[in-house]
């Protein structure tokens, strides 16, 4: 079983803060994702990346950085955390290519709250 | 570019009713992928199906089935006797060939099963 583990829960900030966001899958995937859930938008991408040290912008990057050093473990990093950062954090991962390879496996997500 | 319509916000239905969670897609490319994910209380998306564009076979997996037609661009996706532990969010997703394998949303169905 594909397993993508994500490092808090449940995780409440203060505006400003510095926050890290750690997710680590143990199947030997290329790809990694970082989304966002809100209600009524679905999931929205903020960063993919498609190897060690790569990564891409998706579609709401903006506040946002990552960081991939080893080929299991992705990270979103928020510089400076803001109320409306306050989401629901869902990490994934999948192997590189299309069909069956490229299906996508989710971590528990990590709600966070800025205070 | 590509986007997922799921229409229906909510649903509620009583046990053993049946229930289709509709999908519209639309997309440019000719080679695509369309997916179901269940997002349980818990908060984790599980994989549920994965369909080409160039399959469009209908899928029967025990009170699951999922309908293609590519000629109205729709995913349907039905619950057959539905169940208590059907209660969820269901989204619909949708990729294209390409680096990455970015998944591109519906704003997910809540579907709440009453006994």
């Amino acid at each position: 079983d594909v397993k993508v583990t994500q490092s808090s829960r449940y995780l409440v900030k203060r505006t400003g803060e510095k926050v890290f966001l750690e997710c680590v899958q143990d199947m030997d995937h290329e790809n990694m994702f970082w989304y966002r859930q809100d209600p009524g938008l679905g999931l929205r991408l903020i960063y993919f990346s498609y190897d060690v040290k790569m990564k891409e912008k998706g579609d709401i990057p903006e506040g946002y950085s990552v960081s991939r050093e080893k080929k299991e473990r992705f990270s979103l990093i928020l510089e400076s955390a803001s109320t409306n950062q306050t989401s629901m954090y869902l990490c994934a991962s999948s192997r590189r290519g299309g069909g069956r390879l490229g299906t996508q496996y989710f971590g528990p997500g990590t709600r966070l709250t800025v205070l | 570019a590509q986007k997922v319509t799921q229409a229906q916000t909510e649903i509620s239905v009583v046990e053993k009713e049946d229930v289709t969670l509709d999908c519209v897609y639309e997309t440019r490319d000719t080679t695509y992928y369309l997916f179901w994910y269940k997002q349980p209380p818990s908060g984790e998306l599980v994989f549920l199906i994965r369909r080409n564009s160039f399959d469009e076979q209908n899928e029967i997996s025990g009170r699951y089935s999922w309908n293609f037609q590519k000629s109205t661009s729709s995913f349907n996706f039905t619950i057959t006797a539905s169940q208590v532990v059907d209660s969820a969010v269901y989204f619909c997703a949708l990729s294209v060939l390409e680096y990455g394998n970015k998944l591109v949303f519906g704003a997910g169905t809540i579907l709440r099963v009453k006994s």
